[in-house]
């Protein structure tokens, strides 16, 4: 029963580069979270998707961020023409949407990194 | 807003007991229990519900106080697996973001 998988784990760009960020939820969850970790801090969230529909994007730059899940494949988190504020760990969490409990499930992360 | 947790860091031995708060100025609806350590991926604990329900982790326990707007996880006879650094997150209904508080860094020492 695999849980939530990101790809890749650590990516490295360089200034003005794109990263492209993918995010497979658990098996049976519609629901997917964007968060975002900078070095000893906590979790900042950053963008709510179901299938086809961004639900809530109030955490996420208004330029050069964007997101998406489509009804095939994995969620992706694009970043355009990063820069050096961008480095961080990016987790993406799911959930099955189905519970009052609406447990999220976090995958193990991709650490970007910008030289 | 953002929920504060308390104490920012905590040092124990094997054995003792730990609590940490977490608080929010806005009105509750579940608070969600999460511990991670150093590069890794947050991992589910604990989450509350207003009313009271909860459900999770076996070997730690929470409270939920609505009118407070407060939650407290409760580490018994802890373990160094237990170290980490714990955040709680609230959620305004029941389904979407989490907004986290800055974490408490727990470390268990032999």
């Amino acid at each position: 029963n695999a849980g939530v998988m990101q790809n890749p784990r650590h990516l490295v760009r360089r200034r003005g580069q794109e990263a492209r960020l993918r995010c497979s939820p658990m098996k049976g969850h519609s629901h997917v979270y964007w968060y975002r970790q900078l070095p000893e801090e906590g979790l900042k969230f950053m963008v709510y998707l179901q299938k086809e529909n961004i639900i809530d994007e109030s955490g996420m730059p208004k330029e050069r961020f964007s997101a998406e899940f489509p009804k095939e494949g994995p969620s992706i988190l694009r970043i355009q023409q990063v820069v050096r504020g961008d480095s961080a760990a990016y987790f993406c969490a799911s959930s099955s949407g189905t519970s009052d409990y609406n447990e999220q499930f976090f995958g193990p992360g991709t650490r970007l990194t910008v030289l | 807003q953002q929920p504060v947790q308390s104490p920012q860091a905590v040092i124990l031995r094997e054995g003792e007991d730990a609590v940490i708060n977490c608080s929010s100025s806005k009105a509750l609806y579940s608070v969600h229990w999460y511990r991670q350590k150093h590069g890794e991926a947050p991992v589910f604990l604990m989450i509350l519900l207003k009313g009271g329900e909860q459900k999770g982790h076996e070997k730690i326990s929470a409270s939920f106080n609505e009118k407070k707007q407060q939650s407290s996880l409760y580490l018994t006879a802890s373990q160094l697996s237990y170290s980490g650094t714990y955040f709680c997150g609230t959620g305004g209904g029941s389904q979407g973001n989490l907004i986290f508080g800055k974490g408490t860094k727990l470390s268990v020492k032999p």
